[in-house]
């Protein structure tokens, strides 16, 4: 089954620093999705990543997807405290399969 | 365009009890999947309902089930409730379910089990 890894699991940033997230699968994404989540709520979608070397932009936030390294990263710059929550990766299990596997998350806080 | 909306928000029950909760998905979504959130767990799929019919399962008992009516709506039951089945439920919404189309979620429901 797809396994994903995020790192770090937590992140302390001070108000207007850049950070950067990873999520590594341990096997071949097709698709990886980024999502937000503030603590006990339902979980926001952010981005979706489909073909390799793809690059996308929402506001401060950037993703990446680099397929050969199996791996996605998602940037913020000049961070916020509304950028604070639960990050998660996610991705499809299998090609045909509709169910997604998500990573363990990371906890980012930004200090004002 | 409404979300994804999940009913109750919150939820007690005693154990062995059963409950239900419900989940209405974006207006012309089809897929509706289902998944269980703990904190020593993470986020884990259970099913997905597509047309009124299960496309896909995880590995939960068969304690946990489903449906899904002709409006699209999904309910998720579990019977006999466990203290271990405390957690947030959410459910995602998509058009087709097809692999990489965008999936949204609901707010979750909080199911604590006394």
């Amino acid at each position: 089954s797809q396994e994903l890894e995020q790192s770090p699991q937590s992140l302390i940033v001070q108000e207007g620093k850049n950070l950067t997230i990873n999520c590594t699968s341990s096997k071949t994404l097709y698709g990886l999705y980024w999502y937000k989540q503030k603590y006990g709520e339902g979980l926001i979608f952010l981005m979706m990543l489909q073909k390799g070397g793809e690059e996308k932009s929402h506001e401060k936030i950037t993703a990446k997807l680099d397929e050969k390294k199996q791996q996605s990263s998602l940037h913020i710059t000049a961070s916020q405290p509304s950028h604070a929550g639960i990050y998660l990766c996610g991705a499809d299990a299998g090609y045909n399969n509709n169910d997604m596997r998500f990573g363990a998350g990371t906890r980012l806080t930004v200090k004002p | 365009k409404a979300g994804v909306t999940q009913t109750p928000r919150y939820l007690i029950k005693t154990r062995g009890q059963q409950v239900t909760l419900s989940c209405s998905p974006i207006s012309g979504h089809r897929s509706v999947s289902w998944y269980q959130q703990t904190p020593g767990q993470g986020l884990q799929f259970l099913f997905e309902y597509f047309s009124e019919t299960q496309r896909n399962k995880g590995n939960f008992p068969g304690r946990f089930s489903g449906r899904q009516f002709s409006n699209s709506r999904s309910e998720m039951n579990v019977s006999t409730l466990e203290l271990g089945d405390s957690a947030l439920y959410l459910c995602a919404s998509s058009l087709m379910g097809q692999m990489n189309t965008e999936a949204f979620f609901g707010q979750g429901t909080r199911l604590t089990v006394v």
